[in-house]
């Protein structure tokens, strides 16, 4: 039984590139959700979709960030430029009718901005 | 502005004795509380839930209880093991409003000794 599948699971470049991160969710969920995690704030929703729609986006820290999801099965979000401030474990989730699902969570990505 | 707080960033418990994590939040709209354990390198792993319609449940060693009135809910692991040692997060959501995201906490540190 898949579970949600991150890729890559660690990524390392320099400071000005463009970074993409991949989630692939479990199959017949209709929610995903981006997750950043960091000492300081813990686990920040970014942002969800609902049939890859989406609905809520106001965690999106600033412009540089994007997300899409162009199909059932597949979602993508994009830092660019980076920065250094944007080194933090990102976490995709993903559930079955949401108002009391729990989400189920991938491995997530190692980021690092050097 | 934290709405969902875990205050206490570790705790070490001795095996077989009682684990008290706690947790606290502060929009009365949330009805909707969950509990998720996080091994090293891994994603969160959904572990229990409680409605605001009840103050407690339970599941084999792990309770879940919730106090309206003082916005502050608790996890009791029962009685305690090594393989419990891993970050406890809570997430609190408001479905019932429409608001389907979770918020969650920065997470406490457990680490169970043998």
């Amino acid at each position: 039984d898949a579970g949600v599948i991150q890729s890559p699971r660690h990524e390392v470049t320099e400071m000005g590139q463009e970074v993409t991160l991949r989630c692939k969710p479990i199959s017949g969920h209709d929610y995903l959700f981006w997750y950043r995690q960091t000492m300081m704030r813990g686990l920040e929703l970014l942002i969800y979709f609902n049939n890859n729609v989406p609905i809520d986006d106001s965690g999106m820290p600033e412009d540089r960030f994007s997300a899409k999801m162009p199909n059932a099965s597949f979602s993508t979000l994009k830092i660019q430029p980076s920065e250094p401030r944007d080194s933090a474990v990102y976490f995709c989730a993903s559930s079955f009718e949401q108002g009391g699902q729990p989400q189920h969570f991938g491995d997530g990505t190692r980021l690092s901005i050097l | 502005d934290q709405q969902v707080k875990q205050n206490s960033p570790s705790l070490s418990v001795q095996e077989g004795r009682i684990s008290i994590l706690n947790c606290d939040y502060t929009n009365s709209m949330f009805d909707y509380f969950l509990w998720y354990k996080k091994y090293p390198a891994e994603g969160p792993t959904f572990l229990i839930s409680i409605s605001s319609i009840k103050d407690k449940n339970e599941d084999g060693r792990f309770t879940v209880f919730l106090n309206k009135s003082a916005k502050h809910l608790s996890l009791h692991i029962v009685p305690s093991q090594p393989g419990d040692s891993a970050v406890y997060f809570c997430a609190a959501s408001a479905p019932t409003s429409g608001t389907y995201k979770y918020i969650f906490g920065t997470g406490t540190r457990l680490k169970v000794l043998a």
